[in-house]
């Protein structure tokens, strides 16, 4: 099972540039997530989308915005890039069964902003 | 505010060392307390979930256990492998299902 799969893994962008992070999940979840992590500071919410044609923000959603363009996938896009949206990106998908809740997250895309 | 603190920031035992580490947690009506290990380079993987104190749960050698304030994550005699971050997170009763996340215990275990 491939779980969550993301992509890139690596980029590097100049300030002002654009670029989606693509997010996909093959376990039938229907709550994904988009958090940054950062050192000294943990994992942050960015948006959350609870069922697919639903999106939520979170804790730090300014200069990010969100697709869920179906049950698999939920994309994070930035419009323009800042040096401050350098950081660690992380898509989680979560399994929910009655008070069962269980969280499964990908690798992580290492984003650069220069 | 909903808060979470965990403690120690960093740990090293030796191979065989029992352990344990702390999460202090304030929030409006628990919902959920989580447990997840991350290892360099990879996202978080889930441990445990915690409902209500007084409740535990186990797996190999970590044991994780719930209060009204805080959460242990006991460790048994660790192993290398057992080395990593770990992190803990709560979900309050207001915040929909957003969690709120510690900066983590970074445990390096020595053969």
């Amino acid at each position: 099972n491939a779980g969550v799969t993301q992509t890139p893994k690596f980029q590097v962008l100049k300030t002002g540039q654009s670029m989606t992070l693509q997010c996909a999940q093959d376990m039938n979840h229907n709550s994904m997530y988009w958090y940054r992590q950062d050192p000294g500071m943990g994992l942050r919410l960015i948006y959350y989308s609870a069922s697919e044609g639903t999106t939520d923000k979170g804790e730090v959603p300014n200069g990010y915005n969100v697709s869920r363009l179906n049950k698999r996938e939920f994309s994070l896009r930035l419009e323009s890039a800042a040096p401050s949206q350098t950081s660690v990106y992380f898509c989680a998908s979560e399994y929910l069964l009655g008070t069962a809740q269980e969280a499964f997250f990908g690798q992580g895309t290492r984003l650069t902003v220069v | 505010e909903d808060q979470v603190t965990q403690s120690p920031e960093a740990l090293r035992l030796q191979e065989g060392e029992s352990s344990s580490l702390n999460c202090s947690y304030t929030v409006s009506g628990l919902r959920g307390l989580f447990w997840y290990r991350q290892d360099p380079g990879k996202g978080p993987e889930f441990l445990f979930t915690l409902y209500s104190a007084g409740e535990e749960k186990e797996k190999e050698r970590l044991k994780a256990t719930l209060t009204k304030k805080e959460s242990f994550l006991h460790i048994t005699a660790p192993k290398p492998e057992d080395s990593a971050t770990y992190l803990c997170a709560v979900q309050g009763a207001g915040n929909n299902r957003k969690l709120i996340w510690g900066l983590g215990t970074s445990l390096a275990v020595n053969p």
